[in-house]
């Protein structure tokens, strides 16, 4: 089944703690992208990335780091959560830039 | 960089009545365009897209959407609402010439009322 599989669903950590929320998707897709969505707000584009060890920035990139070392995964690395990045996460990935996206569940993160 | 709007963050329609969700884009040359459709508790779905084909698009469970270059929009609509399509929808664009990053909307809630 194709599909873009996003870990943990849920998280709960404290203010500076590193945490990691893996990405994988099957589908061998070269585009792939980090959103954060907020109330209000929609989802905004943290990182997105073209291809293997090629990334840049989206709308809201401060405070995240991503990396692109194999075609399938795309990691978000918070290396000091702050409360204000207590928000719903998505992963995404697509064949080429602009075409159909495929989501993941969500990771839901709440920073205390 | 693109802008979208989407007007009215909440919208409630009776079952079986006709469903607009309206959504309006900034750039002077029009981009690529997409309806998602979010469930609770669930990752977005594609409901349709629009590239540079035909102006009036059809997507999944009897969604449509008119690509109007004049207005800059891209509506969306059904002519029967039908309960299970209360989530919320998201209007979505991507710049035609480098097509790097997706905007998206501030999200629609449709409430359907039996």
């Amino acid at each position: 089944e194709a599909q873009v599989t996003q870990n943990p669903r849920y998280l709960i950590t404290v203010t500076g703690k590193k945490l990691t929320v893996t990405c994988s998707q099957n589908m061998n897709h070269e585009y792939m992208s980090w959103y954060r969505q907020d109330p209000g707000l929609g989802l905004r584009q943290i990182y997105y990335s073209m291809n293997v060890e090629v990334t840049d920035k989206g709308d809201v990139p401060e405070g995240y780091k991503v990396s692109r070392k194999e075609k399938r995964n795309f990691p978000l690395i918070l290396e000091s959560p702050s409360p204000n990045q207590t928000s719903l996460y998505f992963c995404a990935s697509s064949f080429i830039r602009a075409t159909e996206a495929f989501f993941g569940q969500g990771t839901r993160l709440t920073v205390v | 960089a693109q802008s979208v709007t989407q007007l009215g963050s909440h919208v409630s329609v009776s079952e079986g009545a006709l469903v607009l969700l309206r959504c309006n884009y900034s750039s002077s040359v029009p981009p690529y365009l997409f309806w998602y459709v979010q469930y609770p508790n669930q990752g977005l779905q594609l409901l349709l897209k629009y590239t540079s084909a035909a102006t009036l698009v059809k997507g999944i469970n009897g969604f449509e959407a008119e690509f109007k270059k004049s207005e800059t929009s891209f509506h969306l609509t059904k002519p029967s609402a039908h309960m299970s399509d209360a989530a919320e929808y998201f209007c979505a664009v991507s710049d035609r010439s480098t097509g790097n990053q997706f905007y998206f909307g501030t999200g629609t809630s449709l409430t359907v009322i039996p």
